[in-house]
C-alpha cells in the first residue's frame, strides 16, 4: 500500500538552528500539508502546497516557515531559526483530490528545540 | 470558518463493550466531509472513517461506524466490540471543500479495560 514517508523520525537541535523536515508523499497525490501537534495537544494546520505553490497557511506559518517541493518526489518544511515553542511533532500529508480522500499522514517527525 | 468540538474527557469501555466518542461541528460550507482518526501511543494518525454531508446512510468500515445527524451537526464515532488495541486518542477532523486542509478537533483519550 502507498505511503507517506518522512525523516527524519526525531531531530534534536539547538534554539537559533535551521531545520528543515522532508517528506515523500504518495506518488500520484497533488496537494500536500504539513501539519504540527505540540505534545498531548490538537493537530494543528501549518500549511497547504499545490501546483507548486501555498494554497493556504496558518496563522502559525510566519516567516520562520517555509516549503519547497524542490523534485518531482520531495517537500520539505524548513523552520529557519527554531524556538522552543516549535518543539513538537511535524506531520506531512498527502491527498489524491477530491472532497471524499482521505487524507493520508506520514508517522511524522518529531522536532526538540533545546 | 469551520470549528469541530470534542468535549469528552478520557474515555473509559469494558473490552468487548461498545463505545461512542462525540463530535459535533459548525460550518458555513454546503458539502463537507467529516473524518475520524486514531492515535496511538506510537504517534501516526490512523484513517478510521469518512461520512460526506450528502450521503445518505452512516458511514460504517468494520467495527467503526459514525452516527451522522446533519440538523444536529454531529458526527459520533461508534466503536463496536472494543478491544485493548482501541486505546489510543481519537480526533474528529472535517474538510469544507475539495482538497482543503482538514480541521481537526481536540481529541478525546480511550481506554479500553480488560
Amino acid at each position: 500500500e502507498p505511503e507517506v514517508t518522512q525523516t527524519p523520525s526525531h531531530q534534536v537541535t539547538q534554539m537559533g538552528q535551521e531545520v528543515i523536515l522532508r517528506c515523500v508523499p504518495i506518488s500520484n497525490h497533488l496537494y500536500f500539508y504539513w501539519y504540527r501537534q505540540i505534545l498531548g495537544q490538537k493537530v494543528e494546520f501549518l500549511v497547504s502546497f499545490y501546483n507548486n505553490e501555498i494554497s493556504e497557511k496558518s496563522e502559525i506559518f510566519d516567516d520562520q516557515f517555509s516549503v519547497e517541493r524542490p523534485d518531482g518526489s520531495n517537500f520539505t518544511l524548513k523552520i529557519r531559526s527554531t524556538k522552543l515553542e516549535d518543539s513538537a511533532m511535524y506531520f506531512c500529508a498527502s491527498i489524491g483530490g477530491g472532497i471524499t480522500g482521505e487524507l493520508f499522514f506520514g508517522e511524522g517527525s518529531r522536532l526538540t528545540v533545546l | 470558518a469551520q470549528k469541530i468540538t470534542q468535549t469528552q474527557p478520557g474515555m473509559f469501555v469494558q473490552e468487548k463493550e461498545a463505545v461512542t466518542l462525540d463530535c459535533t461541528y459548525d460550518t458555513s460550507d454546503p458539502s463537507y466531509g467529516l473524518f475520524w482518526y486514531k492515535q496511538p501511543s506510537s504517534g501516526e494518525m490512523i484513517f478510521l472513517i469518512y461520512q460526506g454531508s450528502y450521503d445518505q446512510q452512516n458511514a460504517t468500515e468494520g467495527r467503526y461506524s459514525l452516527n451522522f445527524q446533519k440538523a444536529r451537526k454531529s458526527a459520533n464515532l461508534v466503536i463496536s466490540a472494543s478491544q485493548l488495541g482501541d486505546s489510543a486518542m481519537y480526533f474528529c477532523a472535517m474538510r469544507g471543500g475539495a482538497n482543503s486542509k482538514l480541521t481537526f478537533g481536540k481529541g478525546i483519550t480511550l481506554s479500553v479495560r480488560p
